[in-house]
């Protein structure tokens, strides 16, 4: 158990919707980072946060948004669905940037 | 800019042979570099990680790593397969958290390892 706590552990949609993906980082960590895992892109950084505040950027498209909120834990939104977007997301927390925790992940199937 | 190469996306050993798996990483700033294991439908997992100091990292389950900045590799071995070491190991690079807590981390597209009995 990492400490890393993510909600929902499964989740099924239709095209079009959004949904919002939820991570409880450890106790004490203040960066998270979001990352979707799919078979043909791989493990890819969407985006990570420190403290409350956006800091860095990787692949994450315009239809996804992020938070982080005073009590650390973060929200990824994805909007606007596409058949493609089904993947695991994973959220990790680090404590001082080095070593990442994983959380065990949301799969997100889009019918 | 940083990035990761893991060479070969597959690697099959026997049980109780060497492994072997390949990582080299580009980086602008001496790096931060990690492997990490993921098993079927969990999480990834640290295996170990290098940030400064002994160039020779051991990590759990005894896999070690070794970084050579001249080859700009970070190769992870263990000497005897075991069945349980089935899984996928992602290298990953990055440089030090900046003051504004700014960090970007760069995977490696992984290589999952079959062990043969």
């Amino acid at each position: 158990d990492s400490g890393v706590t993510q909600t929902p552990k499964h989740l099924i949609t239709a095209t079009g919707q959004r949904v919002t993906l939820r991570c409880s980082p450890r106790s004490g960590d203040l960066s998270v980072y979001w990352y979707q895992q799919s078979l043909d892109q791989g493990l890819q950084f969407l985006i990570q946060y420190y403290n409350g505040e956006e800091r860095a950027k990787g692949n994450i498209l315009e239809r996804f948004s992020a938070q982080q909120f005073p009590d650390l834990h973060s929200e990824l939104n994805l909007s606007s669905l596409e058949l493609g977007d089904s993947a695991l997301y994973f959220c990790a927390s680090s404590p001082q940037g080095n070593e990442q925790f994983f959380g065990p992940g949301t799969r997100l199937t889009v019918l | 800019a940083q990035s990761v190469t893991q060479l070969g996306s597959h690697v099959s050993v026997s049980e109780g042979a060497l492994v072997l798996l390949r990582c080299n990483y580009s980086s602008s700033v001496p790096p931060y570099l990690f492997w990490y294991v993921q098993y079927p439908n969990q999480g990834l997992q640290l295996l170990l990680k290098y940030t400064t100091g002994a160039t020779l990292v051991k990590g759990i389950n005894g896999f070690e790593a070794e970084f050579k900045k001249s080859e700009t590799s970070f190769h992870l071995t263990k000497p005897s397969a075991h069945m349980s070491d089935a899984a996928e190991y992602f290298c990953a690079v990055s440089r030090p958290m900046n003051s504004g807590g700014y960090q970007k981390v760069t995977f490696g597209t992984g290589t999952k390892l079959q062990v043969i009995p």
